[in-house]
């Protein structure tokens, strides 16, 4: 089975900290996804990775960076966390198998900032 | 941006009732996924419908596309309380290469009573 992993299921950081959210997935998928979800807005997009080093913006990218250097991993970067950040992130991996791209999710974590 | 559109937002039946749920798309699309969540927790995926299909079945679960109308519904058969969760629709649209990036519908919430 295909396991992704995300480093805290709960975080509560402080205005203007730098926050570092982990994701790891073990299923040699070359594509990476961050969303953030929150009450009445569904999944928005905020960053994606299709590749090693390669990253994409997604529809929120403003006040996010993510980093991935190794195939199996993919960090969000709160560079200095707002209370708007205050959100459930989820990552997700895939593959191109035929071009269905089934995304596996993981467990989110939910960021609080205070 | 969201593509797609989930009706209702929420559904309260009763057990053993049948639940449907639906999704409207814009943009040509190369398949149409489903997904569910459980409260607090990441996404799973369901069932997944290419565009070329009418109609599929998987275990209590019936989805169909209607590509002409841009929508697709969801139908649980025999519903049990252990389908109480959120159910979001996800399109992949037609040239979107082999980013893998899927867009989320707002989701419905179905409570089952027992």
């Amino acid at each position: 089975d295909v396991k992704v992993t995300q480093s805290s299921r709960y975080l509560v950081k402080r205005t203007g900290e730098k926050v570092f959210l982990e994701c790891v997935q073990d299923m040699d998928h070359e594509n990476m996804f961050w969303y953030r979800q929150d009450p009445g807005l569904g999944l928005r997009l905020i960053y994606f990775s299709y590749d090693v080093k390669m990253k994409e913006k997604g529809d929120i990218p403003e006040g996010y960076s993510v980093s991935r250097e190794k195939k199996e991993r993919f960090s969000l970067i709160l560079e200095s966390a707002s209370t708007n950040q205050t959100s459930m992130y989820l990552c997700a991996s895939s593959f191109p198998r035929h071009a269905i791209y089934e995304q596996y999710f993981g467990p989110g974590t939910r960021l609080t900032v205070t | 941006s969201q593509q797609g559109e989930e009706d209702p937002q929420a559904l309260s039946i009763q057990e053993g009732e049948n639940a449907t749920m639906n999704c409207s798309y814009k943009t040509s699309i190369n398949n149409l996924q489903w997904y569910r969540q459980n409260s607090g927790r990441g996404l799973v995926h369901l069932i997944l419908i290419r565009s070329n299909e009418r109609e599929k079945h998987s275990g209590r679960l019936r989805v169909t596309l209607d590509t002409s109308k841009k929508s697709s519904s969801l139908l649980i058969t025999a519903s049990r309380a252990a389908d109480t969760a959120s159910y979001f629709c996800a399109t992949v649209l037609h040239g979107s290469g082999n980013t893998g990036k899927l867009i989320f519908g707002q989701g419905t919430t179905l409570q089952v009573k027992p």
